[in-house]
Formats: C-alpha cells, structure tokens, sequence
C-alpha cells in the first residue's frame, strides 16, 4: 500500500529565517506530487506539482520553490520566510490517471 | 477565476438528518470528481469520488450525485453523526494532473 511522509509535523521559525520542508512516498512508482497550503480556515492553495523528476510547475509567485530530487521525494523551500508564509503545508501524491490526490498529516508551520 | 465553486460554506444539520454539499463547474474537460473530508489538524483524506459516466455512487452513508448537463455534483450524507463534523471539499481534475479545490464546506453535526 501507498504511504505519504511530511516532516516536520510542526514548526516555529523567525521572519527571514531558510525553510525546507520534505515530502516522501512509498509503494508507488513516478507519481505526480503536490505542495498544498492551508491558510487558518481557508481553502486549500496549490503552490507547486510535479510530473516527474525535476519537474516543477510553479502555481503561485511567491518566495517558495520547490525540488524534486528523487522520484518520490519533493522538497518545499524558502531562502528566507515572510510572516504570510505561516500556515499548514500539504504533500500529496496522485497517481496518472485518476485516483487521488491522496495528502500527507501537512507540516504546521508558523513564522514569528 | 474559481474552477469550482461550492456551497454552503458551513452547514449545521441535526444527528440522523442528510447533509448536502454542493459543488459547480465550468469547465467540461473535467473527468474525475472526489470529495475529501477534513478534520481539525489533519491533512484531507479521500472520502469518495465519480467520473462523469455515471449519475451516483454510493459509498456507504456517503452519496455523490453528479449532473453533467447542469456540470453539478453533490455529496450526500445519509442519517448524519457528530463524527461526521469536519470540513468537506469537492475537487475536480482534468487528466489527474491538476486538480482544482471549492473553497470548503464546515459542517456540523449537533446530537
């Protein structure tokens, strides 16, 4: 069976301060993946997917990027986070075609 | 421009009652429709989900009814409990590379 890793589950960083959050998938083979972002009682935002290795699609201008370095890798990354970046991250996979997304427990993540 | 608009934005219904969630969409090419519950702190999980060849699915208490000429789908839950309150959301994806999200739905449950 298909297992999704995010950590950190929570995080509390200073304004300015790098961010790397990392993303894992099991038992599936080139899926597309997702970056997610909750903001408190919203929606959810789509920051970046991914089709395959090194293969980003940026969906929002913003001081994120994201990589991804192996297939079932995909890492969430800021040189320095803004106050308007706090929220709750989401990973998700899905598999092509049609199934999915399945999403990952998300990363609170916090900027004072 | 908002892919998929759903509606209500919060619900309350009585324990035992239906709930229904509604969703639209303008763009035909969509071909995958899931519905995805959410709880306090947790990341959404894939509840249930229709392709536009047929009218209902049903998954236990859960019931999705899809429109294609009016492009609606709804989610329906039957004879609903308190552990059904939770944020729902409709989704629907073209390809399954891009999915586009509604804005939510808050529902509870009072016993």
């Amino acid at each position: 069976s298909q297992t999704i890793h995010q950590w950190p589950a929570t995080l509390v960083q200073p304004v300015g301060s790098p961010l790397s959050l990392e993303c894992t998938v099991e038992g599936t083979s080139n899926p597309n993946l997702y970056w997610y972002r909750q903001a408190a009682g919203r929606g959810l935002q789509l920051l970046f997917y991914s089709v395959g290795i090194g293969q980003i699609s940026s969906e929002v201008p913003q001081n994120l990027s994201a990589s991804r370095p192996q297939d079932r890798q995909f890492i969430l990354s800021s040189k320095k986070l803004l106050l308007s970046d706090s929220g709750f991250y989401l990973c998700a996979w899905s598999a092509s075609p049609g199934a999915g997304p399945f999403f990952g427990p998300g990363t609170r993540l916090t900027v004072l | 421009q908002q892919q998929v608009k759903q509606s209500p934005q919060s619900l309350i219904v009585q324990k035992g009652g239906i709930s229904i969630i509604n969703c639209a969409y303008e763009n035909t090419a969509f071909d995958y429709f899931p519905w995805y519950q959410q709880f306090p702190g947790k990341g959404p999980a894939l509840l249930i989900a229709i392709r536009p060849d047929v009218s209902e699915k049903k998954e236990g208490r859960f019931t999705i009814s899809f429109n294609k000429s009016a492009k609606q789908f709804s989610l329906h839950i039957m004879d609903s409990q308190p552990g059904d309150s939770a944020t729902y959301f409709c989704a629907a994806s073209k390809m399954s590379n891009q999915f586009y999200f509604g804005t939510g739905t808050s529902l509870t449950v009072i016993p």
